[in-house]
């Protein structure tokens, strides 16, 4: 089945500075990647997902990527504010519509 | 729209018991799925169902059961409750297949703890 690896696991930065989160998938046959964020005491969100016929999408101050050829995305967050402090969840999406989620990383915005 | 809800918000068990942890969604979603949340691990997928009368497992099934009687519910069974069960659990809806939005919706989670 899919694996997927998450990193960093904690990520501090300034206010105004931008934050890169990076994940790896194993099945090449995924085709689905979503980033979830999760506020203390509350459900993952989604803020943005990409399929694989795409090579980046952009969302405001959030961007992603996906390189299907070496099987890995990314998250990037410019000009990061204190809101923006939550834990982030990759996800690839195998068979049967299961998302398969990386280990999380925490970001600390200080301000 | 309530979205998906969950009750309870917090529950303590003591080993050998056993409980229901309650979901529905009221946005007539095919997919529901039950996760749980462990320290350095993500979400780890137990049951989904992708529609009334059907079920499968995912990663971590061993010790829950799941019944889909209706569009709206998915209650997740902690058949003889043990500490290794001890986690944060969520449950999630999205619609289902085609070029359909694979985004999936939370609930607020259950706070488990069995001691």
């Amino acid at each position: 089945g899919e694996n997927v690896e998450q990193h960093p696991s904690t990520l501090s930065v300034q206010e105004g500075d931008s934050a890169v989160i990076k994940c790896t998938y194993s099945d090449s046959a995924s085709n689905y990647f979503p980033w979830y964020k999760q506020e203390l005491g509350k459900g993952p969100q989604l803020i943005i997902d990409i399929r694989s016929n795409v090579g980046e999408k952009k969302d405001q101050r959030i961007a992603v990527t996906l390189n299907k050829t070496a099987k890995h995305f990314s998250l990037y967050i410019t000009e990061t504010q204190p809101e923006d402090s939550a834990v982030y969840f990759c996800a690839a999406l195998e068979y049967g519509n299961k998302l398969v989620f990386g280990a999380g990383t925490i970001l600390r915005v200080k301000s | 729209n309530a979205g998906v809800t969950q009750t309870p918000k917090f529950q303590v068990l003591k080993t050998g018991q056993s409980m229901t942890l309650q979901c529905a969604q009221d946005m007539n979603h095919e997919y529901m799925s039950w996760y749980r949340q462990d320290p350095g691990m993500g979400l780890r997928l137990i049951h989904y169902s992708v529609g009334a009368g059907i079920t499968d497992q995912g990663e971590v099934p061993n010790g829950y059961n799941v019944s889909r009687s209706t569009t709206e519910d998915f209650p997740l069974r902690l058949l003889s409750a043990a500490p290794s069960q001890t986690s944060v659990y969520f449950c999630a809806s999205s619609p289902w297949g085609g070029e359909v939005s694979y985004e999936q919706y939370f609930g607020p989670g259950t706070r488990l703890t069995v001691t």
